[in-house]
């Protein structure tokens, strides 16, 4: 049962300090999201890959957030520095277009 | 400002009868619509989509409706069961890109 996997399920830190959260898209998948979930906005995206160039960033705050993917296996999304308004649960989604999306179970993401 | 708005945060309804979830939309660009479920602690998983070209698509106990001119989407769940408790998503597309709602929290009572 392939699922796309997130790591950690939840992060604590201190604002100021770097945030990376991972993501292992579903094998063979070419297209990967991150979007952020809160309560305030629902769920919006920020980034996404196809063939892991990155095709949009336009939803990222583009002073702190930076996504990657170093390798087809491997999705990344570094903030630095951390505020406490980036407190959410942060999503990656893997699939083959837009509209077939595998969501991971996020990450929980609280900057005190 | 919400392309894809969900007014109802919350809905509660009796197993065996029907759900129905509303989402609105404002840009007349969105080609393709979709609906999502969330349970707790989990990532959405996709349930049904409806291009902008039919106006129902129907899988199961799951409906979707179009109406193009309302801006209006709706989907209906028939019947009702405990397990569909979640929260609903709705999502549409433009420009390569999905824009989502705010959610709606469907509870269904035994």
């Amino acid at each position: 049962d392939a699922r796309v996997t997130q790591t950690p399920r939840h992060k604590v830190t201190e604002m100021g300090q770097e945030v990376t959260m991972r993501c292992q898209p579903i094998l063979g998948h070419n297209t990967v999201f991150w979007y952020r979930q809160t309560m305030m906005q629902g769920l919006e995206l920020l980034a996404y890959f196809r063939n892991r160039a990155p095709l949009d960033d336009s939803g990222m705050p583009k002073d702190r957030f930076s996504a990657e993917m170093p390798d087809a296996t491997l999705a990344t999304l570094k903030i630095q520095p951390s505020e406490p308004r980036d407190s959410a649960v942060y999503f990656c989604a893997s699939g083959l277009s837009l509209y077939e999306q595998y969501f991971g179970p996020g990450t929980r993401l609280t900057v005190t | 400002d919400q392309q894809v708005k969900q007014n109802s945060p919350s809905l509660s309804v009796q197993e065996g009868r029907i759900s129905i979830l509303n989402c609105d939309y404002t840009n007349s660009m969105f080609d393709y619509f979709l609906w999502y479920k969330k349970y707790p602690a989990e990532g959405p998983t996709f349930l049904i989509s409806i291009s902008s070209i039919k106006d129902k698509n129907e899988d199961g106990r799951f409906t979707v409706f179009l109406n193009k001119s309302a801006k209006h989407l709706s989907l209906h769940i028939v019947p009702s069961q405990p397990g569909d408790s979640a929260v609903y998503f709705c999502a549409a597309s433009v420009a390569e890109k999905l824009v989502f709602g705010k959610g709606t929290k469907l509870t269904v009572n035994p």
